[in-house]
């Protein structure tokens, strides 16, 4: 059963223009989540995150809005870089838990 | 910033064979570090948790005598492969919270472990 979904496996955008990617959870208990990036054959590395109080958080190009009710998140990339290109991973914890529950992964393509 | 180192980057060994990964924190201490696991295509699998100086929790279905995992100090944890067999083949992280770390988002990856068994 998984809690945390991602149920794109790709995504392709043009350079300059808007990425959203997309994050569904089903456990009531997860009150924060995190967005990491991964390239090939490397570990992830944090991008953003939110707690369950927010609605939005906004880091430079990256925003992250989270629908509670909808139990649902999304990240946005404004403008999209080729750079940005590499496998977006959305992750869930909570309860008291410092374990993260991570979705499958999208693979954001961005071109030149 | 806080660097998380893994050895060896790749693993190639015969079934039956035991191996060891390495995870280290470089530039900080590190009170609870985590072992993943992911197949192609896949999410990141918790293995388990382990912290400095007790025994490992793992996640249900991790068969701790397989995958030994021991915290020897605050900036080094390591993770056995036992009787390893083609199954096991995977890419294997491990992640370190600081000691100074209070937020959820204060888990720092290193960059995997490539296993190959063959």
């Amino acid at each position: 059963d998984q809690q945390v979904k991602q149920n794109s496996p790709s995504l392709s955008v043009q350079e300059g223009r808007i990425s959203i990617l997309n994050c569904d959870y089903t456990n009531s208990m997860f009150d924060y989540f995190l967005w990491y990036k991964k390239y090939p054959a490397e570990g992830p590395t944090f991008l953003i995150s939110i707690s369950s109080i927010k609605d939005k958080n906004e880091d430079g190009r990256f925003t992250v809005f989270l629908n509670k009710s909808a139990k649902h998140l999304s990240l946005h990339i404004v403008p999209s870089q080729p750079g940005d290109s590499a496998v977006y991973f959305c992750a869930a914890s909570g309860g008291g838990s410092e374990k993260l529950v991570f979705g499958k992964g999208t693979k954001l393509t961005v071109n030149p | 910033g806080a660097v998380v180192s893994q050895h060896p980057s790749w693993v190639i060994c015969k079934s039956g064979t035991s191996v060891k990964i390495e995870c280290r924190s470089l530039d900080f201490q590190a009170t609870t570090m985590f072992w993943y696991r992911q197949f192609p295509k896949q999410s990141l699998m918790l293995m388990a948790t382990s912290n400095e100086g007790s025994k490992a929790t793992y996640e249900q279905g991790v068969e701790k005598d397989k995958f030994l995992i021991n915290h020897a100090s605050l900036t080094l944890s390591t993770l056995t492969v036992t009787s390893a067999h083609p199954e096991d083949s995977s890419f294997y992280i491990c992640s370190a919270r600081p000691r100074w770390g209070t937020s959820y988002n204060e888990q720092f990856f290193g960059p995997g472990t490539r296993l190959t068994v063959l």
